[in-house]
């Protein structure tokens, strides 16, 4: 059965050191999204990529985070260097964008998530 | 500035009755709403939508209500269910079809 996976499932790490999270959509699907849950902001979008391509990451830390798409299978988000402000939990969704224009809402399936802590 | 806000961090519930989770949003442009359900260790899974040229939309226990001129939306589940029992966003989109902004989340208990 189709699913979002994450790696690794838990991350514990020391401030400073590098952190890197893994998502392998859906197969077939064409968009991907990063997200991070806390309990003082809840789920918040940091980045999104369409065939790829990012189309806004407007939502993440410029200066210490990255988000990338090496291949359909494959996404990335880092973390250097890490603060223990970024403990959260990351979530990773992808979806399908279907074809022709239109109003639409893109549904959107969610990993299992990655629990970063970093002392 | 939270443009989606559920307002309830939790909410219990007995077995049987109907549970009614709220919702509020401030950006005019939002059409579409969602609601997700989260399992502890899961990540969110899309449970019932509404658009906004909707008052209302049923699926089958769960029922999602929409208030345009007060920007306020509720979900129903009834008869509530221990296995209901999680955490629901709410979220909401509009002017672009991929982005959602969800809310805080409230955490349903239902208890037998």
């Amino acid at each position: 059965d189709a699913r979002v996976t994450q790696t690794p499932r838990h991350k514990v790490t020391e401030m400073g050191q590098e952190v890197t999270m893994r998502c392998q959509p859906i197969l077939g699907h064409n968009t991907v999204f990063w997200y991070r849950q806390t309990m003082m902001q809840g789920l918040e979008l940091l980045a999104y990529f369409r065939n790829r391509a990012p189309l806004d990451d407007s939502g993440m830390p410029k200066d210490r985070f990255s988000a990338e798409m090496p291949d359909a299978t494959l996404a990335t988000l880092k973390i250097q260097p890490s603060e223990p402000r970024d403990s959260a939990v990351y979530f990773c969704a992808s979806g399908l964008v279907p074809a022709g224009p239109g109003r639409w809402v893109l549904e959107q399936f969610f990993g299992p998530g990655t629990r970063l802590t970093v002392l | 500035d939270q443009q989606v806000k559920q307002n309830s961090p939790s909410l219990s519930v007995q077995e049987g009755r109907i549970s009614i989770l709220n919702c509020d949003y401030t950006n005019s442009m939002f059409d579409y709403f969602l609601w997700y359900k989260k399992y502890p260790a899961e990540g969110p899974t899309f449970l019932i939508s509404i658009s906004s040229i909707k008052d209302k939309n049923e699926d089958g226990r769960f029922t999602v209500f929409l208030n345009k001129s007060a920007k306020h939306l509720s979900l129903h589940i009834v008869p509530s269910q221990p296995g209901d029992s999680a955490v629901y966003f709410c979220a909401a989109s509009g002017g672009s079809n991929y982005k959602l902004t969800f809310g805080k989340g409230t955490l349903l208990t239902v208890n037998p």
